[in-house]
């Protein structure tokens, strides 16, 4: 148990809807990240946050947006989806900016 | 820019055998490189991290990874293959603020 928690475990959607993914960092780390894991594009970074800041913005559809609130949890909000933004989802959390990252178990989301 | 290949996306060693899994970087500033395991249905564990100390690293379960500036490798080993090895296995270079740049996985299948 890397300490990350991330909810739902499983989303299964339609196309054009809007889902929220929830991930809680492990005790006291301060920076979060998102990764996407498909069959075609692999393991892509997708954004950070440190400190409830924006720190990082990776390979990220319009589409899709974040934030980490005051409490530290983050929320990846995905909208309009498509048959291809079903993923694998990880969040990471680390002490800080480049160390050290801890993945949580990952939310499956597939859309119809 | 950051980039990893990992030469082979499948390998296949008997158990008791050595696993050599290959891994090389490109990176325009000084890299940490990490070796990452996922078993099925589960997220990311960190194996083993190269942070510019000892260029030999030593993980978990057994494995260990050198760190060639030379040959822009970080190649992982295991002298002794075991059944629970069989997983996918992720070369990362981590670039600024600590965000992860992947490799497409290898795939390692044990067999009795």
């Amino acid at each position: 148990d890397s300490g990350v928690t991330q909810t739902p475990k499983h989303l299964i959607t339609a196309t054009g809807q809007r889902v929220t993914l929830r991930c809680s960092p492990r005790s006291g780390d301060l920076s979060v990240y998102w990764y996407q894991q498909s069959l075609d594009q692999g393991l892509q970074f997708l954004i950070q946050y440190y400190n409830g800041e924006e720190r990082a913005k990776g390979n990220i559809l319009e589409r899709f947006s974040a934030q980490q609130f005051p409490d530290l949890h983050s929320e990846l909000n995905l909208s309009s989806l498509e048959l291809g933004d079903s993923a694998l989802y990880f969040c990471a959390s680390s002490d800080r900016g480049g160390g050290e990252q801890f993945f949580g178990p990952g939310t499956r989301l597939t859309v119809l | 820019a950051q980039s990893v290949t990992q030469l082979g996306s499948h390998v296949s060693v008997s158990e008791g055998a050595l696993v050599l899994l290959r891994c090389n970087y490109s990176s325009s500033v000084p890299p940490y490189l990490f070796w990452y395991v996922q078993y099925p249905n589960q997220g990311l564990q960190l194996l083993l991290k190269y942070t510019s100390a000892a260029t030999l690293v030593k993980g978990i379960n057994g494995f260990e990874a050198e760190f060639k500036k030379s040959e822009t490798s970080f190649h992982l080993t295991k002298p002794s293959a075991h059944m629970s090895d069989a997983a996918e296995y992720f070369c990362a270079v981590s670039g600024y603020y600590g965000k992860l740049t992947f490799g497409q996985g290898t795939i390692l299948t044990v067999h009795p």
